[in-house]
Formats: C-alpha cells, sequence, structure tokens
C-alpha cells in the first residue's frame, strides 16, 4: 500500500485480556517503531526495529508488552495481562533510514479499550 | 537524556494572523528536531525538521522554524494562519545513537474566523 497500515483500527477488550495488534509498514522501510497515544498527551516511544531485530525497546513499560518483526516487514505489538491503563491509541511509523536522513511516516493508529 | 516542553497546550488565533507555537528542548547530544501535525482521525504528518544544516527550516503549508541552540528553543511560525491549519501541533526531539522521537504533549491550534 501507500502508507503505514494498521489493524485493527478499534479494539475493545477485557481487563486480563491478551491482545495483538499489527503493523504493516511501507514497502521497502527497514526501521519500523511503535509509539503509544494516551488522550491529552502526545505519542510515547515504546520500541523500534531494524530490520527483524529489536534496535531499541526502552520504552516498553513492563514485560507484559511484546513486539515481534520475525520477516523484517510486518509487525506485531503484543500485550498480556491487559490493564485498563493501556487503554491509549497504538501508533506505528516506519522510516527508510536514520533520524538524519529520512523521515518517520506514521499510520492511522489502533485505538485500544481495555474496560 | 533528552526532553520537550511545548508552552501552551491550546493557542486561538484570527484567521491572517501570526502562528507561533512554542517548542523548548533539552538534549544531552546534538539533537534533531521535528514539528508534526495531527489533524483530527488522521495520522501525524511531518511538517519540518531540523537536522543540523540550516537552523532555519523551511517546511509545507507555509510553515517554518528556527534552531536557536542558545535558548534551546525550535518554535514553529506562520506569518498568516488559515483555517485548515486548525489542527494539534507536536514538536519531537531525537538523536545520538537511537532514532526513537521524544514528543512534546501537544498544541492545539484553534484559527477563528
Amino acid at each position: 500500500g501507500a502508507g503505514v497500515s494498521q489493524t485493527p483500527s478499534n479494539k475493545v477488550t477485557e481487563k486480563g485480556k491478551y491482545v495483538e495488534l499489527r503493523c504493516d509498514p511501507i514497502s521497502g522501510h527497514t526501521a519500523l517503531y511503535w509509539y503509544r497515544q494516551s488522550l491529552g498527551q502526545g505519542p510515547e516511544f515504546l520500541i523500534y526495529f531494524q530490520g527483524t531485530g529489536a534496535a531499541d525497546d526502552s520504552g516498553l513499560p513492563n514485560d507484559r508488552f511484546f513486539a515481534v518483526r520475525p520477516e523484517g516487514s510486518v509487525s506485531t505489538l503484543k500485550i498480556q495481562r491487559t490493564e485498563r491503563g493501556d487503554s491509549a491509541v497504538y501508533l506505528c511509523a516506519s522510516s527508510w533510514g536514520d533520524l538524519g536522513d529520512s523521515e518517520q511516516f506514521f499510520g492511522p493508529g489502533t485505538r485500544l479499550t481495555v474496560l | 537524556a533528552q526532553s520537550v516542553t511545548q508552552l501552551g497546550s491550546h493557542v486561538s488565533v484570527s484567521e491572517g494572523a501570526l502562528v507561533l507555537l512554542r517548542c523548548n528542548y533539552s538534549s544531552s547530544v546534538p539533537p534533531y528536531l521535528f514539528w508534526y501535525v495531527q489533524y483530527p482521525n488522521q495520522g501525524l504528518q511531518l511538517l519540518l525538521k531540523y537536522t543540523s544544516a540550516a537552523t532555519l527550516v523551511k517546511g509545507i503549508n507555509g510553515f517554518e522554524a528556527e534552531f536557536k541552540k542558545s535558548e534551546t528553543s525550535f518554535h514553529l511560525t506562520k506569518p498568516s494562519a488559515h483555517m485548515s491549519d486548525a489542527a494539534e501541533y507536536f514538536c519531537a526531539v531525537g538523536g545520538g545513537a537511537t532514532n526513537k522521537l521524544i514528543f512534546g504533549t501537544g498544541t492545539l491550534l484553534a484559527v477563528q474566523p
């Protein structure tokens, strides 16, 4: 596709459930980023991949959060034992290079609501 | 460590008036600085970025920003506001060994007719 796509666009789950959020980056982009945006806040960095490996996962809040990118393209963010505080819009971005050389293109986000 | 402070969570201007959105940053490494815009129900879109070349950066839609190291600022301006500029604007900082962006809390710009 032309841009970064994320599925689902909305996800409602119950506290304690497991969820998976998917990101399809722009074709050819080697770097993929996950951020989350809580109401009234700016995006908060979670993790980014360079190819298949996590280059920086310093933003993952705890071990309930995990992300994979097994083939260096699509990525899945996995949240175990969801809590109400996990409710946010989860944003994915991709880029072809580093910050100084390229732009991070953002997807529309997945709105996660934990009841 | 890096951080961004955006002064003013809400800014209102009249159509045709100057737009000034403030951003101050903190960075222990030479920073890369960005302004993103988020229209309602749309994804973040890059307006402009500073990456250690010219200190005055011009972006899309008539916006520009000036990097002032002495003031640790990267304020966003536009000479004449249009109704279509109404959106939320985010300043972000990056740099160093990682590609992550650190965002401010955003400024919601309203444009009055």
